[in-house]
């Protein structure tokens, strides 16, 4: 079955240091993997997914299947990037996403 | 142009009251998804519908059911509420593509 895995829970970070959000998957075959973004009384909405290979708000993501992962990367953090961020992948069998549990990512002045 | 709107936004229910939550949308998709957030899980799949007509099963369906009215609208049922349901829920929407559309959310404490 697949699997998402965000290890970090909170990652705290200066403004204008570097961001890296890990995720990693398991999936057979090859996967669609998206970054959806919820701010603080927001409803969830996607970042970016892999397959446009857009840059959204500063934020990118690469797919490494070697290694099964998918992080998001932004060289410099401005504080409104302080959100909760959540790694999604599509459900097999079913017209749905399997969400990993989340990272709040806080952006210090 | 709404997108999805879900109602209410907050609800306080005592265990084994009932309730319903809706969901509607405009953006003329054909799938439709109920989700529940709870700290440290992420989001988890409770039910969903891939076209008007048809529901299934998620993850995480037990005390809940859901009718699919019709394209626009899908409502999430809880028949006899317990503790273990409190979450925010969230209703999305799918089209062609796997991105999905959330609603803002329904925050439910079951006490």
């Amino acid at each position: 079955a697949q699997r998402v895995t965000q290890p970090e829970k909170l990652l705290s970070v200066f403004k204008g240091a570097p961001v890296e959000l890990k995720c990693n998957y398991s999936y057979s075959g090859s996967p669609e993997l998206f970054w959806y973004v919820q701010y603080s009384r927001q409803r969830l909405q996607l970042l970016l997914r892999h397959i446009s290979r857009e840059s959204i708000k500063g934020f990118t993501a690469d797919l490494n299947k070697g290694e099964t992962s998918f992080h998001l990367k932004k060289p410099f953090a401005q504080e409104e990037d302080s959100a909760m961020y959540y790694c999604a992948l599509p459900s097999t069998g079913r017209r749905a996403l399997t969400f990993g549990s989340g990272t709040r990512l806080q952006v210090q002045p | 142009n709404a997108g999805v709107t879900q109602t209410p936004k907050f609800q306080v229910l005592k265990t084994g009251q009932s309730m319903t939550l809706q969901c509607a949308q405009d953006m003329n998709h054909n799938s439709m998804y109920w989700y529940r957030q709870d700290p440290g899980m992420g989001l988890r799949l409770i039910y969903y519908s891939a076209s008007e007509g048809t529901t299934d099963k998620g993850e995480v369906p037990n005390g809940y059911n859901v009718s699919r009215l019709n394209k626009r609208e899908f409502s999430l049922r809880l028949e006899s509420a317990a503790p273990s349901q409190t979450s925010v829920y969230f209703c999305a929407t799918g089209g062609s593509t796997d991105t999905q559309y959330f609603g803002p959310g329904t925050r439910l404490t079951v006490l």
